[in-house]
């Protein structure tokens, strides 16, 4: 199985502040796909990304992938407490097989 | 709300015990998949069924099976549990068989075993 890994694991910043969280791997995967998830509730898919290099934009969220498809990153600008939440990056191994990183838990303070 | 319903949404047992899990797709979505999420392990992919059939297995245990039914919902048994299986387990759903389709999860099972 391959590994993802995620960092960091905890960012806890003001409202207004900008972020990165980064994923990474030491192996090539098809795709990649970033979840956020609640307490109490299941992941929401954000976004995949397929090519590498791509860079797609979710209102304030920047979303990368790395030219060899190893690595991601999702940026956040002018974070808000409404994006306080366990951020998941996941991708696609051979077999049909999503593989998740540990996760980075978010915390914007008002 | 995902369109994916879990059920029980809590679940206390205890060690030697087999329990079963359900899930019931999203309307017109053909593949279920069975996830575990605990602290050490991260959120972990066991097994995806794709109407009715398996379709990929991950890291699920022999003690572990699961099935999905005709009408597309599927279950989730859990047998001789051990402490290490207390965990948050979740379904999801999607349209395709293919995993790069956007899957649907629902709000999980968290089982406790004491």
């Amino acid at each position: 199985t391959q590994l993802l890994e995620q960092s960091p694991q905890f960012l806890s910043i003001q409202e207004g502040e900008n972020l990165t969280v980064y994923c990474n791997s030491s192996s090539v995967f098809s795709s990649l796909q970033w979840y956020r998830q609640e307490p109490g509730e299941g992941p929401v898919l954000l976004v995949t990304v397929v090519t590498g290099g791509e860079v797609k934009k979710l209102k304030r969220l920047t979303f990368q992938f790395g030219d060899a498809r190893k690595d991601s990153s999702l940026h956040i600008t002018a974070a808000q407490p409404g994006d306080t939440g366990l951020y998941l990056c996941a991708g696609l191994e051979y077999g049909n097989k999503l593989v998740f990183g540990a996760g980075t838990i978010l915390r914007v303070k008002s | 709300d995902s369109g994916v319903t879990q059920t029980p949404k809590h679940l206390i047992t205890a060690t030697g015990q087999r329990v079963t899990l359900r899930c019931s797709p999203r309307s017109g979505d053909l593949s279920v998949y069975w996830y575990q999420q605990s602290l050490d392990q991260g959120l972990q992919f066991l097994i995806q069924y794709y109407n009715g059939e398996e379709r990929a297995k991950g890291n699920i245990l022999e003690r572990f099976s699961a099935q999905q039914f005709p009408d597309l919902h599927s279950e989730l048994n859990l047998s001789s549990l051990e402490l290490g299986d207390s965990a948050l387990y979740f379904c999801a759903s999607s349209v395709g068989q293919n995993s790069y389709n956007e899957q649907f999860f629902g709000p999980g099972t968290r089982l406790t075993v004491l």
